[in-house]
């Protein structure tokens, strides 16, 4: 069970362009979704925390306006990176927490997805 | 605030000898900490949770971590490793907010 699914798994784009990054709790339900950026050999850095039917909160310094999150049913969260730039090349993952029956705070992660912008 | 620590950014091990990996926590609330497992180019695998039950918690592929409050310690132990363990691992601890905070990670190489 707890299982989270990235799409895609890897994308290539030009920069200026927009890219879209799906997040999906496939066997229950999520109300809050965790999005993440991690940069080689580093740590994950917190993007933002996704919460279902309502606006996302972003972590200090992250760029709302860029980083447009929208989680809009309790399986779905999207990330759209808008007109990326090359220094926006980085893996990005989901979480998903648990539901509250189980152990607060668990997340379950997905596969991550590797963004490139040439 | 909470906030973790990972000592040493490198592990390397022979096959079959003990793996320790440590982490040292900070949190004003009794904290709820975490194991991941990181392998190339994939998210994260929990490999074990402490959640104020018993201090000495076992998880997946044969690890365990012993949470010791009076150390503010939670590392992570293998009795012997194998090749397959090599990976990144990532301790962090939650509590105060929804949010988990992350160590810096450590690889963990494993010679045949």
């Amino acid at each position: 069970g707890a299982v989270v699914s990235q799409h895609p798994s890897w994308v290539i784009c030009k920069s200026g362009t927009s890219v879209k990054i799906e997040c999906r709790s496939l066997d229950f339900q999520a109300t809050t979704m965790f999005w993440y950026r991690q940069f080689p050999k580093q740590s994950l850095m917190l993007m933002a925390t996704s919460n279902e039917g309502s606006k996302a909160t972003y972590e200090q310094g992250v760029e709302k306006d860029k980083f447009l999150i929208n989680h809009a049913s309790l399986t779905l969260s999207t990330l759209t990176v808008t007109s990326a730039h090359p220094e926006d090349s980085s893996f990005y993952i989901c979480s998903a927490r648990v539901p509250p029956r189980a152990s607060r705070h668990e997340q379950f992660f997905g596969p991550g997805t590797r963004l490139t912008v040439l | 605030a909470q906030s973790v620590t990972q000592l040493g950014s490198h592990v390397s091990v022979s096959e079959g000898a003990l793996v320790l990996l440590r982490c040292n926590y900070s949190s004003s609330v009794p904290p709820y900490l975490f194991w991941y497992v990181q392998y190339p180019n994939q998210g994260l695998q929990l490999l074990l949770k402490y959640t104020s039950a018993a201090t000495l918690v076992k998880g997946i592929n044969g690890f365990e971590a012993e949470f010791k409050k009076s150390e503010t310690s939670f590392h992570l132990t293998k009795p012997s490793a194998h090749m397959s363990d090599a990976a990144e691992y990532f301790c962090a601890v939650g509590g105060a907010t929804n949010k988990l905070i992350f160590g810096t990670g450590t690889l963990l190489a494993v010679q045949p």
